[in-house]
């Protein structure tokens, strides 16, 4: 089946650093995927889209590629700040949604 | 402008009771969804519309109905509710169908809790 797969280990990284997230996807090639923040309590909020014939969008200090050899997407977050901290989830076409990866930013 | 309207925000029901959880849009979005979500699954689809008077089943359809008579409301119904129905749900909505690309806006999610 179509599947989404992103690191489920919590990603700790000190402020000011760059986080880097990766999102797989399998049995199947998405025409693009998208990235969502989502803060406990409350629904995911979208944030880049990425189709399958770009290779880098950036958004502020965002920066989403897509690599459709590898089957995979990486989302940059630069010069990251604490209220960066959140539970970053990966869309791809057809519904599918990763498990999301919780991102915490140390001052 | 509210965006996506979830209501209620909690509730606790018996089993093999039924319920209706609200959605309610006001961007005249074309495109509405229900999803689940469970720690370590992630988003799980319900069940989806794709305009009114249009709905289908997505992955877990099983125990739930729905209808879409506007474009604006898309409410589910929990038909007999089961312990393995606890969940949050989210109802989402997109301008148009997922050929497009266009992002989701999410409401903010009914927490349920089936005893």
């Amino acid at each position: 089946s179509q599947k989404i797969e992103q690191n489920s280990e919590a990603l700790n990284i000190q402020e000011g650093k760059t986080a880097t997230l990766t999102c797989n996807y399998t049995n199947y090639s998405p025409a693009y995927l998208q990235w969502y923040r989502q803060d406990p309590g409350r629904g995911p909020v979208f944030l880049l889209l990425i189709r399958e014939n770009e290779k880098e969008k950036r958004k502020e200090r965002l920066k989403v590629t897509f690599d459709t050899t590898l089957k995979q997407s990486l989302f940059h977050i630069t010069a990251s700040q604490p209220a960066d901290s959140a539970t970053y989830l990966c869309r791809g076409q057809n519904f599918v949604f990763g498990p999301g990866t919780r991102l915490s930013v140390l001052p | 402008n509210a965006g996506v309207t979830q209501t209620p925000k909690f509730q606790v029901l018996k089993t093999g009771q039924s319920m209706t959880l609200q959605c309610a849009q006001d961007m005249n979005h074309e495109y509405m969804s229900w999803y689940r979500q469970d720690p370590g699954m992630g988003l799980r689809l319900i069940h989806y519309s794709v305009g009114a008077g249009i709905t289908d089943q997505g992955e877990v359809p099983n125990g739930y109905n729905v209808s879409r008579s506007t474009t604006e409301d898309f409410p589910l119904r929990l038909l007999s509710a089961a312990p393995s129905q606890t969940s949050v749900y989210f109802c989402a909505s997109s301008l148009s169908s997922v050929s497009t690309g266009h992002g989701y806006t999410f409401g903010s999610g009914t927490r349920l809790t089936v005893v």
